[in-house]
């Protein structure tokens, strides 16, 4: 069975930094692409980043440009969001979620998702 | 940039067809997908590349783009259909998601 299970979520102090991890198992990460998807209390989903299948292609939402940044170690099955500089605008639960195939057309997998709450 | 559009909310009654549309410039270019989210539980794919269902998503589910306007019709709706459904498309360099559309099985 596949399963995201994600971490590091938490309360932090506006301006500063958080990672977030991204587990998988069940099945290898090889070949699929990966996204990271947040959700703040009572509003819609909001794309964050992507990272291609490979590692060799990174996108950010404007929102975030700058300062996230996503990575992955396939070898670990394992995908990352280091996200810096935080403000209260990124209070949300993260989502960690895996393409349908190496294109960007779908998500299909859905962990359980972190709670990050940015505040003084 | 990109904008998807989508009714804040659908109401239906049950074993009636349901229709939630997304409206985008020249959406029918782009491939659209749809979730379910239910209160408190992760997305779900219901429909991926405009028609196609993933496995375990009921054939009462299906999808259609064309022009601007792509549509999820859930056929003879139950009321384990109800929740907050979502388009999403990519538009070549970032993921899109539509605002959202709660669906009231009534």
């Amino acid at each position: 069975q596949v399963q995201l299970v994600e971490s590091g979520g938490g309360v932090v102090q506006p301006g500063r930094s958080l990672r977030l991890s991204c587990a998988v198992s069940g099945i290898t990460l090889s070949g699929f692409a990966m996204h990271w998807v947040r959700q703040a209390p009572g509003k819609g989903l909001e794309w964050v980043a992507v990272i291609s299948y490979d590692g060799t292609n990174k996108q950010y939402a404007e929102s975030v440009k700058g300062r996230f940044s996503i990575s992955r170690d396939n070898s670990k099955n394992m995908v990352q969001l280091q996200m810096d500089s935080l403000s209260a605008e990124d209070t949300a639960v993260y989502y960690c979620a895996r393409g349908v195939d190496r294109n960007y057309y779908g998500m299909n997998v859905w962990g359980q998702g972190t709670r990050v709450i940015v505040s003084s | 940039s990109f904008e998807l559009t989508q009714p804040p909310s659908v109401s239906v009654s049950p074993g009636q067809a349901a229709s939630i549309t997304c409206s985008g410039d020249d959406l029918d270019n782009k491939y659209v997908c749809w979730y379910q989210q239910k209160p408190g539980q992760s997305p779900v794919l219901v429909i991926y590349q405009d028609v196609k269902r993933p496995s375990g998503i009921p054939e009462r589910f299906s999808g259609s783009n064309s022009g601007n306007t792509a549509t999820l019709t859930i056929s003879g709706t139950q009321a384990m259909d109800e929740a907050d459904y979502y388009c999403q498309a990519w538009d070549g360099s970032t993921v899109v998601f539509g605002g959202g559309t709660k669906l009231t099985v009534l």
